[in-house]
């Protein structure tokens, strides 16, 4: 079972840049990482996808370390509507096996005016 | 497109009474499961199934019963409803377990 570890909490100011890191210590091989945003009384919105190195879209940007045991995301210049959890969780997009793929706490990041 | 579809949005049952909480989603996708969210907490993991006829249990499946006879569908039962059971109920599906999830609008269940 793949568990994810993040801090609980943190702010910060408009128009800032916010790295997010989230620890995996025993992700497998063909482990994906994926990083979700939920808005109070809405169900987790897909943020980005990857597996090592660096992956960017139009939202967000994915660094991954070479050993993969975390992964960080970034945000650039946040913005009040940023305010949300984010959760980061661990799973193989090619596996049909009955793995549990489960979420972890969350980080509540606030965005300040 | 309506991607996941979950009823009813808010629903009150008294304590012992059963419900039913239907999921249905028309991305013909294999991965589908029901987590549970409290106030102020992630979400936890009650059942998922790969495909249809398949199912297994999550964290916290004590109290549920699911079941997968399609592939767009499944419903979460709650056999005998406990206040402990009150929460925010999501239902989510993805090509496979390791692809982003798409996630309903939730179901908010209230047990007196």
């Amino acid at each position: 079972l793949a568990k994810t570890t993040q801090p609980i909490s943190m702010d910060s100011y408009e128009g800032q840049e916010v790295n997010i890191t989230c620890s995996h210590n025993n992700i497998a091989t063909n482990d994906y990482i994926t990083w979700y945003q939920q808005f109070p009384s809405q169900g987790p919105r897909f943020i980005i996808q990857g597996y090592k190195t660096k992956v960017t879209n139009e939202v967000a940007s994915l660094f991954i370390p070479a050993d993969r045991k975390s992964s960080t995301l970034s945000l650039p210049r946040v913005s009040l509507s940023d305010t949300a959890v984010y959760y980061c969780l661990v799973g193989d997009p090619a596996s049909g096996s009955a793995r549990q793929l489960t979420f972890g706490s969350g980080t509540q990041l606030t965005v300040l005016p | 497109n309506a991607g996941v579809t979950q009823t009813p949005k808010f629903q009150v049952l008294k304590t012992g009474q059963s419900m039913t909480l239907q999921c249905a989603q028309d991305m013909n996708h294999e991965y589908m499961s029901w987590y549970r969210q409290d106030p102020g907490m992630g979400l936890r993991l009650i059942h998922y199934s790969v495909g249809a006829g398949i199912t297994d249990q999550g964290e916290v499946p004590n109290g549920y019963n699911v079941s997968r006879s399609t592939t767009e569908d499944f419903p979460l039962r709650l056999l005998s409803a406990a206040p402990s059971q009150t929460s925010v109920y999501f239902c989510a599906s993805s090509y496979n377990q390791g692809r982003p999830q798409h996630f309903g609008d939730g179901t908010r269940l209230s047990i007196l």
